[in-house]
């Protein structure tokens, strides 16, 4: 089937607005994370879900940060009164099953904050 | 310091070439990962390890548990093979990924 697809690929936003960022992963995926790219620095964790288990929120950089996923599909991220730190490219991952499985990485969402 | 440091941070070879690239890491781990970044940004994972030895084609990845060591090889490089390699280790502890800072890659023809 297909892999893990997110939406919008570009956003570009204004200082202080809110965005939101969505993930569709692999069909049958229980586990999904999300990530973040700085410009020519590493991925780091931001949360990750697993079927119905609380999240592990423990990435977040701040409370401007939220995720949500129903059940075992899509997920959306959050950002509120975006500021130009945020300025990323966000990937999904999604998994078969716990964090021991292969992860399976969107394409990511390029986030500009002017 | 990161946690997890990775070398070279650049590495440019020619077509053929052997490549080896490191990661090193300081604590227990369950797994660690090997992915592929692509100029346009796309990931791709090309090994999970916990133990022993893999491999993928001309993609070779081994662990060295006790020395808390693992390593890349590339077998008869091409360019194509040119991208952002980074390791990635999951702490006994816990259920994230932490990242190296990847080895850009380039292998000219």
């Amino acid at each position: 089937g297909a892999g893990v697809s997110q939406s919008p690929s570009n956003k570009v936003t204004e200082k202080g607005k809110d965005v939101e960022l969505r993930c569709d992963p692999i069909s049958g995926h229980t586990a999904l994370y999300w990530y973040r790219q700085r410009l020519g620095q590493g991925l780091e964790f931001l949360i990750y879900f697993q079927g119905n288990s609380a999240p592990d929120k423990s990435g977040l950089p701040s409370d401007r940060f939220s995720a949500e996923r129903t059940g075992e599909s899509v997920s959306t991220l959050t950002i509120q009164r975006t500021q130009q730190e945020d300025s990323a490219v966000y990937l999904c991952a999604s998994s078969k099953g716990t964090y021991t499985d292969t992860q399976y990485f969107g394409p990511g969402t390029r986030l500009t904050v002017l | 310091k990161n946690e997890v440091e990775q070398s070279p941070q650049n590495l440019t070879a020619q077509e053929g070439e052997f490549i080896t690239i490191n990661c090193s890491y300081s604590v227990g781990i369950s797994a660690l990962h090997w992915l592929q970044q692509h100029p346009g940004g796309g990931i791709v994972s090309l090994f999970m390890l916990s133990s022993g030895k893999k491999k993928h084609g001309r993609l070779i990845a081994t662990i060295n548990i006790q020395e808390k060591h693992s390593s890349l090889h590339i077998t008869a490089s091409h360019p194509r093979d040119s991208a952002v390699y980074i390791c990635a280790v999951r702490y006994i502890s816990g259920s994230r990924l932490t990242f190296g800072e990847g080895t850009q890659l380039t292998v000219n023809p």
